[in-house]
Parts: C-alpha cells; structure tokens; sequence
C-alpha cells in the first residue's frame, strides 16, 4: 500500500505569490490534516479535514486555507506569501477521525524568496 | 491550553547503548494519548510509540520503551540497543482523546521543539 504523497517536494516562490501543496492520503484514509514545521515555531497544526469538511483549524491567518476531495485528496493554498511562510508542510492520513494513528507524508519545502 | 516540552535539544550515545528522551507535558484534561514520532533526514514523520493515558502499563515496541508517569506529566523514551540508524530528530506529542471526549477541536498533535539524537559508532 502506498503511502502518504505530497507534491512537489520542493517549491520556491517570491513574496506576493500563491501557492497551492497537494497531499494523496493512504487508500482508504478519509482524515486529511496539514502541519507547518519551522525551525523556530516548532510543528503547528495547520487544519484537519475528513469527508471533503473541515473539522479543526490551527491559529493561522486567512491566507492559510485548505479543501479535501470526493478521493479524500487534500490541497492546501497559501495566498499573498511572506516570508515567515517559508517552511516544511507535512500531510498526515488517518482512516477516520477518531483516535487512529497518524502516518504523515515526507512534506513540501517552501522557500518564499 | 496543552503544552509540550522537550528539554534536550541535543542528545548522544554511543551504539548499542541505552539513551534517555525527556519529555513533560501540561494538561487539565484526563483522557488523551502521548507519542513518540522520529524525523529522520527524509523529514517523513515516524511513529515510533503511543501511549493512551488510561493504561498504566507502559508502552514498548522492540528495543523503544517509555516511561510514562501520569501524575507527574513525564514521558520519557528509552531506546536500548542504539543503533547507527536510530539518529534522527525526536518529538513528543500530546492528543486528546477524542472519542471519549466528543468530537470538536481534539483531533491535532501539540508537539514539543524535538531532540536531536546523534549515534557514535
């Protein structure tokens, strides 16, 4: 069974830009949550979506938003970036929304020049 | 509001040794599960170990054991037999439980900062 799959890898932008990062779960996985890992902030969670709805939202501005399919694939947008956006956004799966274990993705680099 | 805290940035030990990962974490709440995850250079998060707050028993997968200590708000990861492929970036997470507590805002990982293990060969 695949694991969880983020795309691209490696994303360099300029300030002002958009970004769209896209996350294919586990096959069967219908829980789809982002975090952002930065080296001074740590690892915050970014949101959490199941059944294509949004369950929880992290303390993160507007520009910040995220939508999940019929598939259960999941995107999420960035929009106006500033620096500070630059970062590793990790994806993880989950088969429900319960208490089932988490397996994340290997993340996409931002770079935001 | 959870918090958790990992207070070695840095830690070493030599392989086939036994090292220690600290972990303390601040909670009002009863019910909820700790992990262990590793980042490894791939930056792929690993499961490493849970714990669910209601077992006493403490956690152990192979050579990975915690020492979980509920009144105190300890969670410590024991790693015997280091090996040189054990070297990555360790954090400690705290998450509710959410099924005994209902849905709503329960599902995410509070993470600590992470502890950096270096093994020498």
């Amino acid at each position: 069974k695949a694991g969880v799959t983020q795309t691209p890898r490696y994303l360099i932008k300029t300030r002002g830009q958009q970004v769209t990062l896209s996350c294919s779960p586990i096959s069967g996985h219908r829980s789809v949550s982002w975090y952002q890992q930065t080296p001074g902030q740590g690892l915050q969670f970014l949101f959490e979506y199941f059944s294509e709805t949004q369950r929880n939202k992290g303390n993160f501005p507007g520009r910040f938003s995220g939508r999940q399919f019929s598939n259960s694939r999941s995107e999420m947008n960035v929009s106006t970036l500033e620096l500070g956006d630059s970062a590793l956004y990790l994806c993880a799966s989950s088969q429900a929304s319960g208490n089932e274990k988490l397996f994340f993705g290997s993340g996409t680099q931002l770079s935001v020049l | 509001a959870q918090t958790v805290t990992q207070s070695q940035p840095e830690m070493s030990v030599q392989e086939a040794e036994t090292v220690t990962l600290s972990c303390t974490y601040d909670t009002s709440e009863s019910d909820y599960y700790l992990f262990w995850y590793k980042q490894p250079p791939s930056r792929q998060m690993i499961l490493v170990i849970r714990q669910e707050a209601y077992k006493q028993q403490n956690a152990t997968e192979n050579r990975f054991s915690v020492n979980f200590q509920k009144a105190a708000k300890s969670f410590s990861l024991k790693i015997s037999d280091s090996q040189l492929g054990d070297a990555a970036m360790y954090f400690c997470a705290y998450r509710r439980n959410r099924l005994r507590l209902g849905s709503g805002n329960t599902g995410k990982l509070i993470f600590g900062q992470g502890t950096t293990l270096q093994v020498k060969p």
